[in-house]
């Protein structure tokens, strides 16, 4: 159980063009997900915290007009990179908790590795 | 352990061996800590976790280690196996800080044959 997918697992996109990324619980409701990003060799950082139906909170640093996130269902999150950069070349990880007040454990998706040229 | 610039701080072990991780920690209000292990290209997996209310945790050939006074967390592992191989992150959650999870800085581990 608590298996979380991502899609795509990878993707190439053109320097000023927007890409999706979807995140799912595929056998939980995730109430809340959050998304990280991760460059070569360095840890995990935080980017946003989604809770479903509500507006995102970003992480101080991190442009919500950049990456938009939405979180429409207890079981789907997107992140979407707007106008995306070389610099915004990187990979994405969601996590979602699935609410039990007594857990924290995040599960995590496989990533996506994105590359702008 | 700590990292400077890109460069993971890395444990090497023979197989068979018992391997330590440890990972500090800054802030006292923390009161939940988890240990993922993160294979090349994939996402980060659960290890084990532990409660600031606890000082031990023992899973299935690792244990857990926690260490309030100094802010101090470890990993072992038990017989450790070429599938170990892997980065591994700690992870704290304050009760300021709603759920969410601040990863520290990773730790290399390399499993020799």
């Amino acid at each position: 159980g608590a298996v979380v997918s991502q899609h795509p697992s990878w993707v190439i996109c053109k320097s000023g063009t927007s890409v999706k990324i979807e995140c799912r619980s595929l056998d939980f409701q995730a109430t809340t997900m959050f998304w990280y990003r991760q460059f070569p060799k360095q840890s995990l950082m935080l980017m946003a915290t989604s809770n479903e139906g509500s507006k995102a909170t970003y992480e101080q640093g991190v442009e919500k007009d950049k990456f938009l996130i939405n979180h429409a269902s207890l079981t789907l999150s997107t992140l979407t990179v707007t106008s995306a950069h070389p610099e915004d070349s990187s990979f994405y990880i969601c996590s979602a908790r699935s609410g039990q007040t007594d857990s924290y454990e995040q599960y995590f998706g496989p990533g996506t590795r994105l590359t702008v040229t | 352990g700590e990292s400077v610039g890109l460069h993971l701080p890395t444990l090497s072990v023979q197989e068979g061996d018992n391997s330590i991780i440890n990972c500090a920690y800054s802030n006292s209000a923390s009161d939940y800590f988890i240990w993922y292990k993160q294979e090349s290209g994939k996402g980060p997996q659960f290890i084990i976790d532990i409660r600031s209310n606890m000082d031990k945790r023992q899973g299935q050939r690792v244990t857990v280690l926690l260490n309030k006074t100094v802010k101090h967390l470890s990993l072992q592992i038990a017989a450790t196996q070429p599938g170990d191989s892997a980065v591994y992150f700690c992870a704290e959650k304050n009760t300021g800080g709603g759920n969410k999870l601040t990863f520290g800085t990773g730790t290399q581990l390399k499993v020799e044959l």
